[in-house]
């Protein structure tokens, strides 16, 4: 069993619509959380980053950690075409360490 | 700031030969690290840097796979007899590790692909 579980998708929704991305997680050493987001032939940009449980908003997205379920959520309200994208869910057992576990990334598409 | 940058965007090469990709990390980031990812999955960790120095490597880096930071500054990241298996999208990210850390920026990758 991997230590992050992301379902791959794809997931397709109409415009404006309120996207949920989700990951479960094994390892309860994990405290940092992150939302990377990856567009074809790129590398992963950083999106938000939160620590332990707990909501942080940031314009359209919300990412949202509840630790007593080993589960994480990206949320995307009013979704636009640009949002099309791989969403990779990664965590950490320390803020700065060296290694990050990625989930496999769930592929969004956004239609007009 | 111009962010990480990698060099070559892509590379394809036959079954046996030699590669080396060279990343350039954001100037003021000490840590770098190299990750690997297949097509349909995630990054996995390879190894990273601290300075000059490589602190941790993955059982993923088979002794085909060298890596170095010789002066703080850019990697190299060197397969030797690369196979089919290697085929993958090489990246590179840095942070800077001290007083305030930095989450992880991440290149646009090297693209290797082995015939």
């Amino acid at each position: 069993q991997k230590e992050v579980e992301q379902d791959p998708g794809p997931l397709s929704v109409p415009e404006g619509a309120i996207v949920s991305l989700n990951c479960t997680y094994s390892n309860s050493a994990f405290q940092y959380f992150m939302w990377y987001r990856q567009y074809s032939r790129k590398g992963p940009e950083l999106l938000m980053y939160t620590y332990s449980s707990g909501n942080k908003e940031d314009g359209r997205f919300t990412a949202q950690v509840d630790k007593s379920s080993k589960y994480i959520s990206l949320f995307i309200r009013d979704s636009q075409p640009s949002d099309s994208a791989t969403y990779l869910c990664a965590m950490s057992a320390k803020w700065g360490a060296q290694k990050l576990v990625f989930g496999q990334g769930t592929r969004l598409t956004i239609n007009p | 700031d111009t962010g990480v940058s990698q060099d070559p965007r892509h590379k394809i090469t036959k079954r046996g030969q030699n590669v080396t990709f060279r990343c350039d990390p954001i100037s003021e980031h000490n840590r770098l690290y190299w990750y690997r990812q297949t097509l349909g999955q995630g990054p996995e960790f390879l190894t990273y840097f601290q300075n000059e120095a490589q602190l941790e490597k993955s059982r993923l880096l088979s002794d085909r796979f060298s890596a170095e930071r010789p002066k703080g500054s850019f990697s190299t990241l060197e397969i030797q007899r690369t196979e089919q298996g290697d085929s993958a999208m090489y990246l590179c990210a840095s942070s800077h590790w001290g007083q305030d850390n930095s989450p992880l920026h991440f290149g646009n990758g090297t693209r290797l692909t082995v015939t």
